[in-house]
C-alpha cells in the first residue's frame, strides 16, 4: 500500500531563518506531488506541484521554493522566512497514471505546522 | 484570483436535518469537482466527486449537485450527524492541478 510522510510535524522558526520541509511517498513510483498551505482564515492554497524529478511548477509568487531531487521526495524550502509564511503545510500525491482530470483524488500527508516568530 | 469560492465560512445545522454546502467557480475548463472533509491539524479526506458532464452524484448520505450554467455546485448531507462537524472544502481539477475553495465550517448540533 502507498503511504505519504512529511516532517517535521511542528516547528517554530524566527523571521529570517531558513526552512526545509520534507515529504516522501512510499509504495508507488513516479507520483505527481503537491505542496499546499492552509493559512489562518484562508483555504487550501496550491503552492507547487511536480510531475517528475526536477520538474516544479509554481502557482503563486512567494518566498518559498520547492525541489524534487528524487522520484518520491518533495522538499519545500525558504532561505529567509517571513511572518506571513506561518501556516499548515500539506504534501499530497496522486499516481501519475491516474489523471486528476478523470476524477481521481489526491492523498494528503499529516501536515506540518509552521509558526514564524 | 480565487477560482473556487465558498462564500459561507460557517454553517450550523441541527442533527437529522439537511446540510447544504455551496461552492462557486469561475474556470469553465475544470474537469472534475470534489468535496473534502478536514479536521484541524489533519490532511483533508475525500468525500465525493462529480464529473463536469454530470449534474448529480450520490453516495450514501452525501449528494453533490452541479449546475454548469451557473458555475455552482453544492453538497447535501442528509441526515446530518454530529460526526459531520468539520471544515468542508470543494475543489476542482484542471490538468494536473487540484484547486481548493476557502472552506466552510459545518457544525451539527444535537
Amino acid at each position: 500500500s502507498q503511504t505519504i510522510h512529511q516532517w517535521p510535524a511542528t516547528l517554530v522558526q524566527p523571521v529570517g531563518s531558513p526552512l526545509s520541509l520534507e515529504c516522501t511517498v512510499e509504495g508507488t513510483s513516479n507520483p505527481n506531488l503537491y505542496w499546499y498551505r492552509q493559512a489562518a482564515g484562508r483555504g487550501l492554497q496550491l503552492l507547487f506541484y511536480s510531475v517528475g524529478i526536477g520538474q516544479i511548477s509554481s502557482e503563486v509568487p512567494q518566498n518559498l521554493s520547492a525541489s524534487r531531487p528524487q522520484d518520491r521526495q518533495f522538499i519545500l524550502s525558504s532561505k529567509k522566512l517571513l511572518l506571513s509564511d506561518s501556516g499548515f503545510y500539506l504534501c499530497a500525491w496522486v499516481r501519475s497514471s491516474q489523471s486528476l482530470s478523470s476524477g481521481n483524488t489526491i492523498y494528503f500527508g499529516e501536515g506540518s505546522w509552521l509558526t514564524v516568530v | 484570483d480565487q477560482q473556487v469560492k465558498q462564500n459561507s465560512p460557517s454553517l450550523s445545522v441541527q442533527e437529522g436535518r439537511i446540510s447544504i454546502l455551496n461552492c462557486d467557480y469561475t474556470n469553465s475548463m475544470f474537469d472534475y469537482f470534489l468535496w473534502y472533509k478536514k479536521y484541524p491539524a489533519e490532511g483533508p479526506t475525500f468525500l465525493i466527486s462529480i464529473s463536469s458532464i454530470k449534474d448529480k452524484n450520490e453516495d450514501g448520505r452525501f449528494t453533490v449537485f452541479l449546475n454548469k450554467s451557473a458555475k455552482h455546485l453544492s453538497l447535501h448531507i442528509v441526515p446530518s450527524q454530529p460526526g459531520d462537524s468539520a471544515v468542508y472544502f470543494c475543489a476542482a481539477t484542471v490538468t494536473d492541478k487540484l484547486i481548493f475553495g476557502t472552506g466552510t465550517r459545518l457544525q451539527v448540533f444535537p
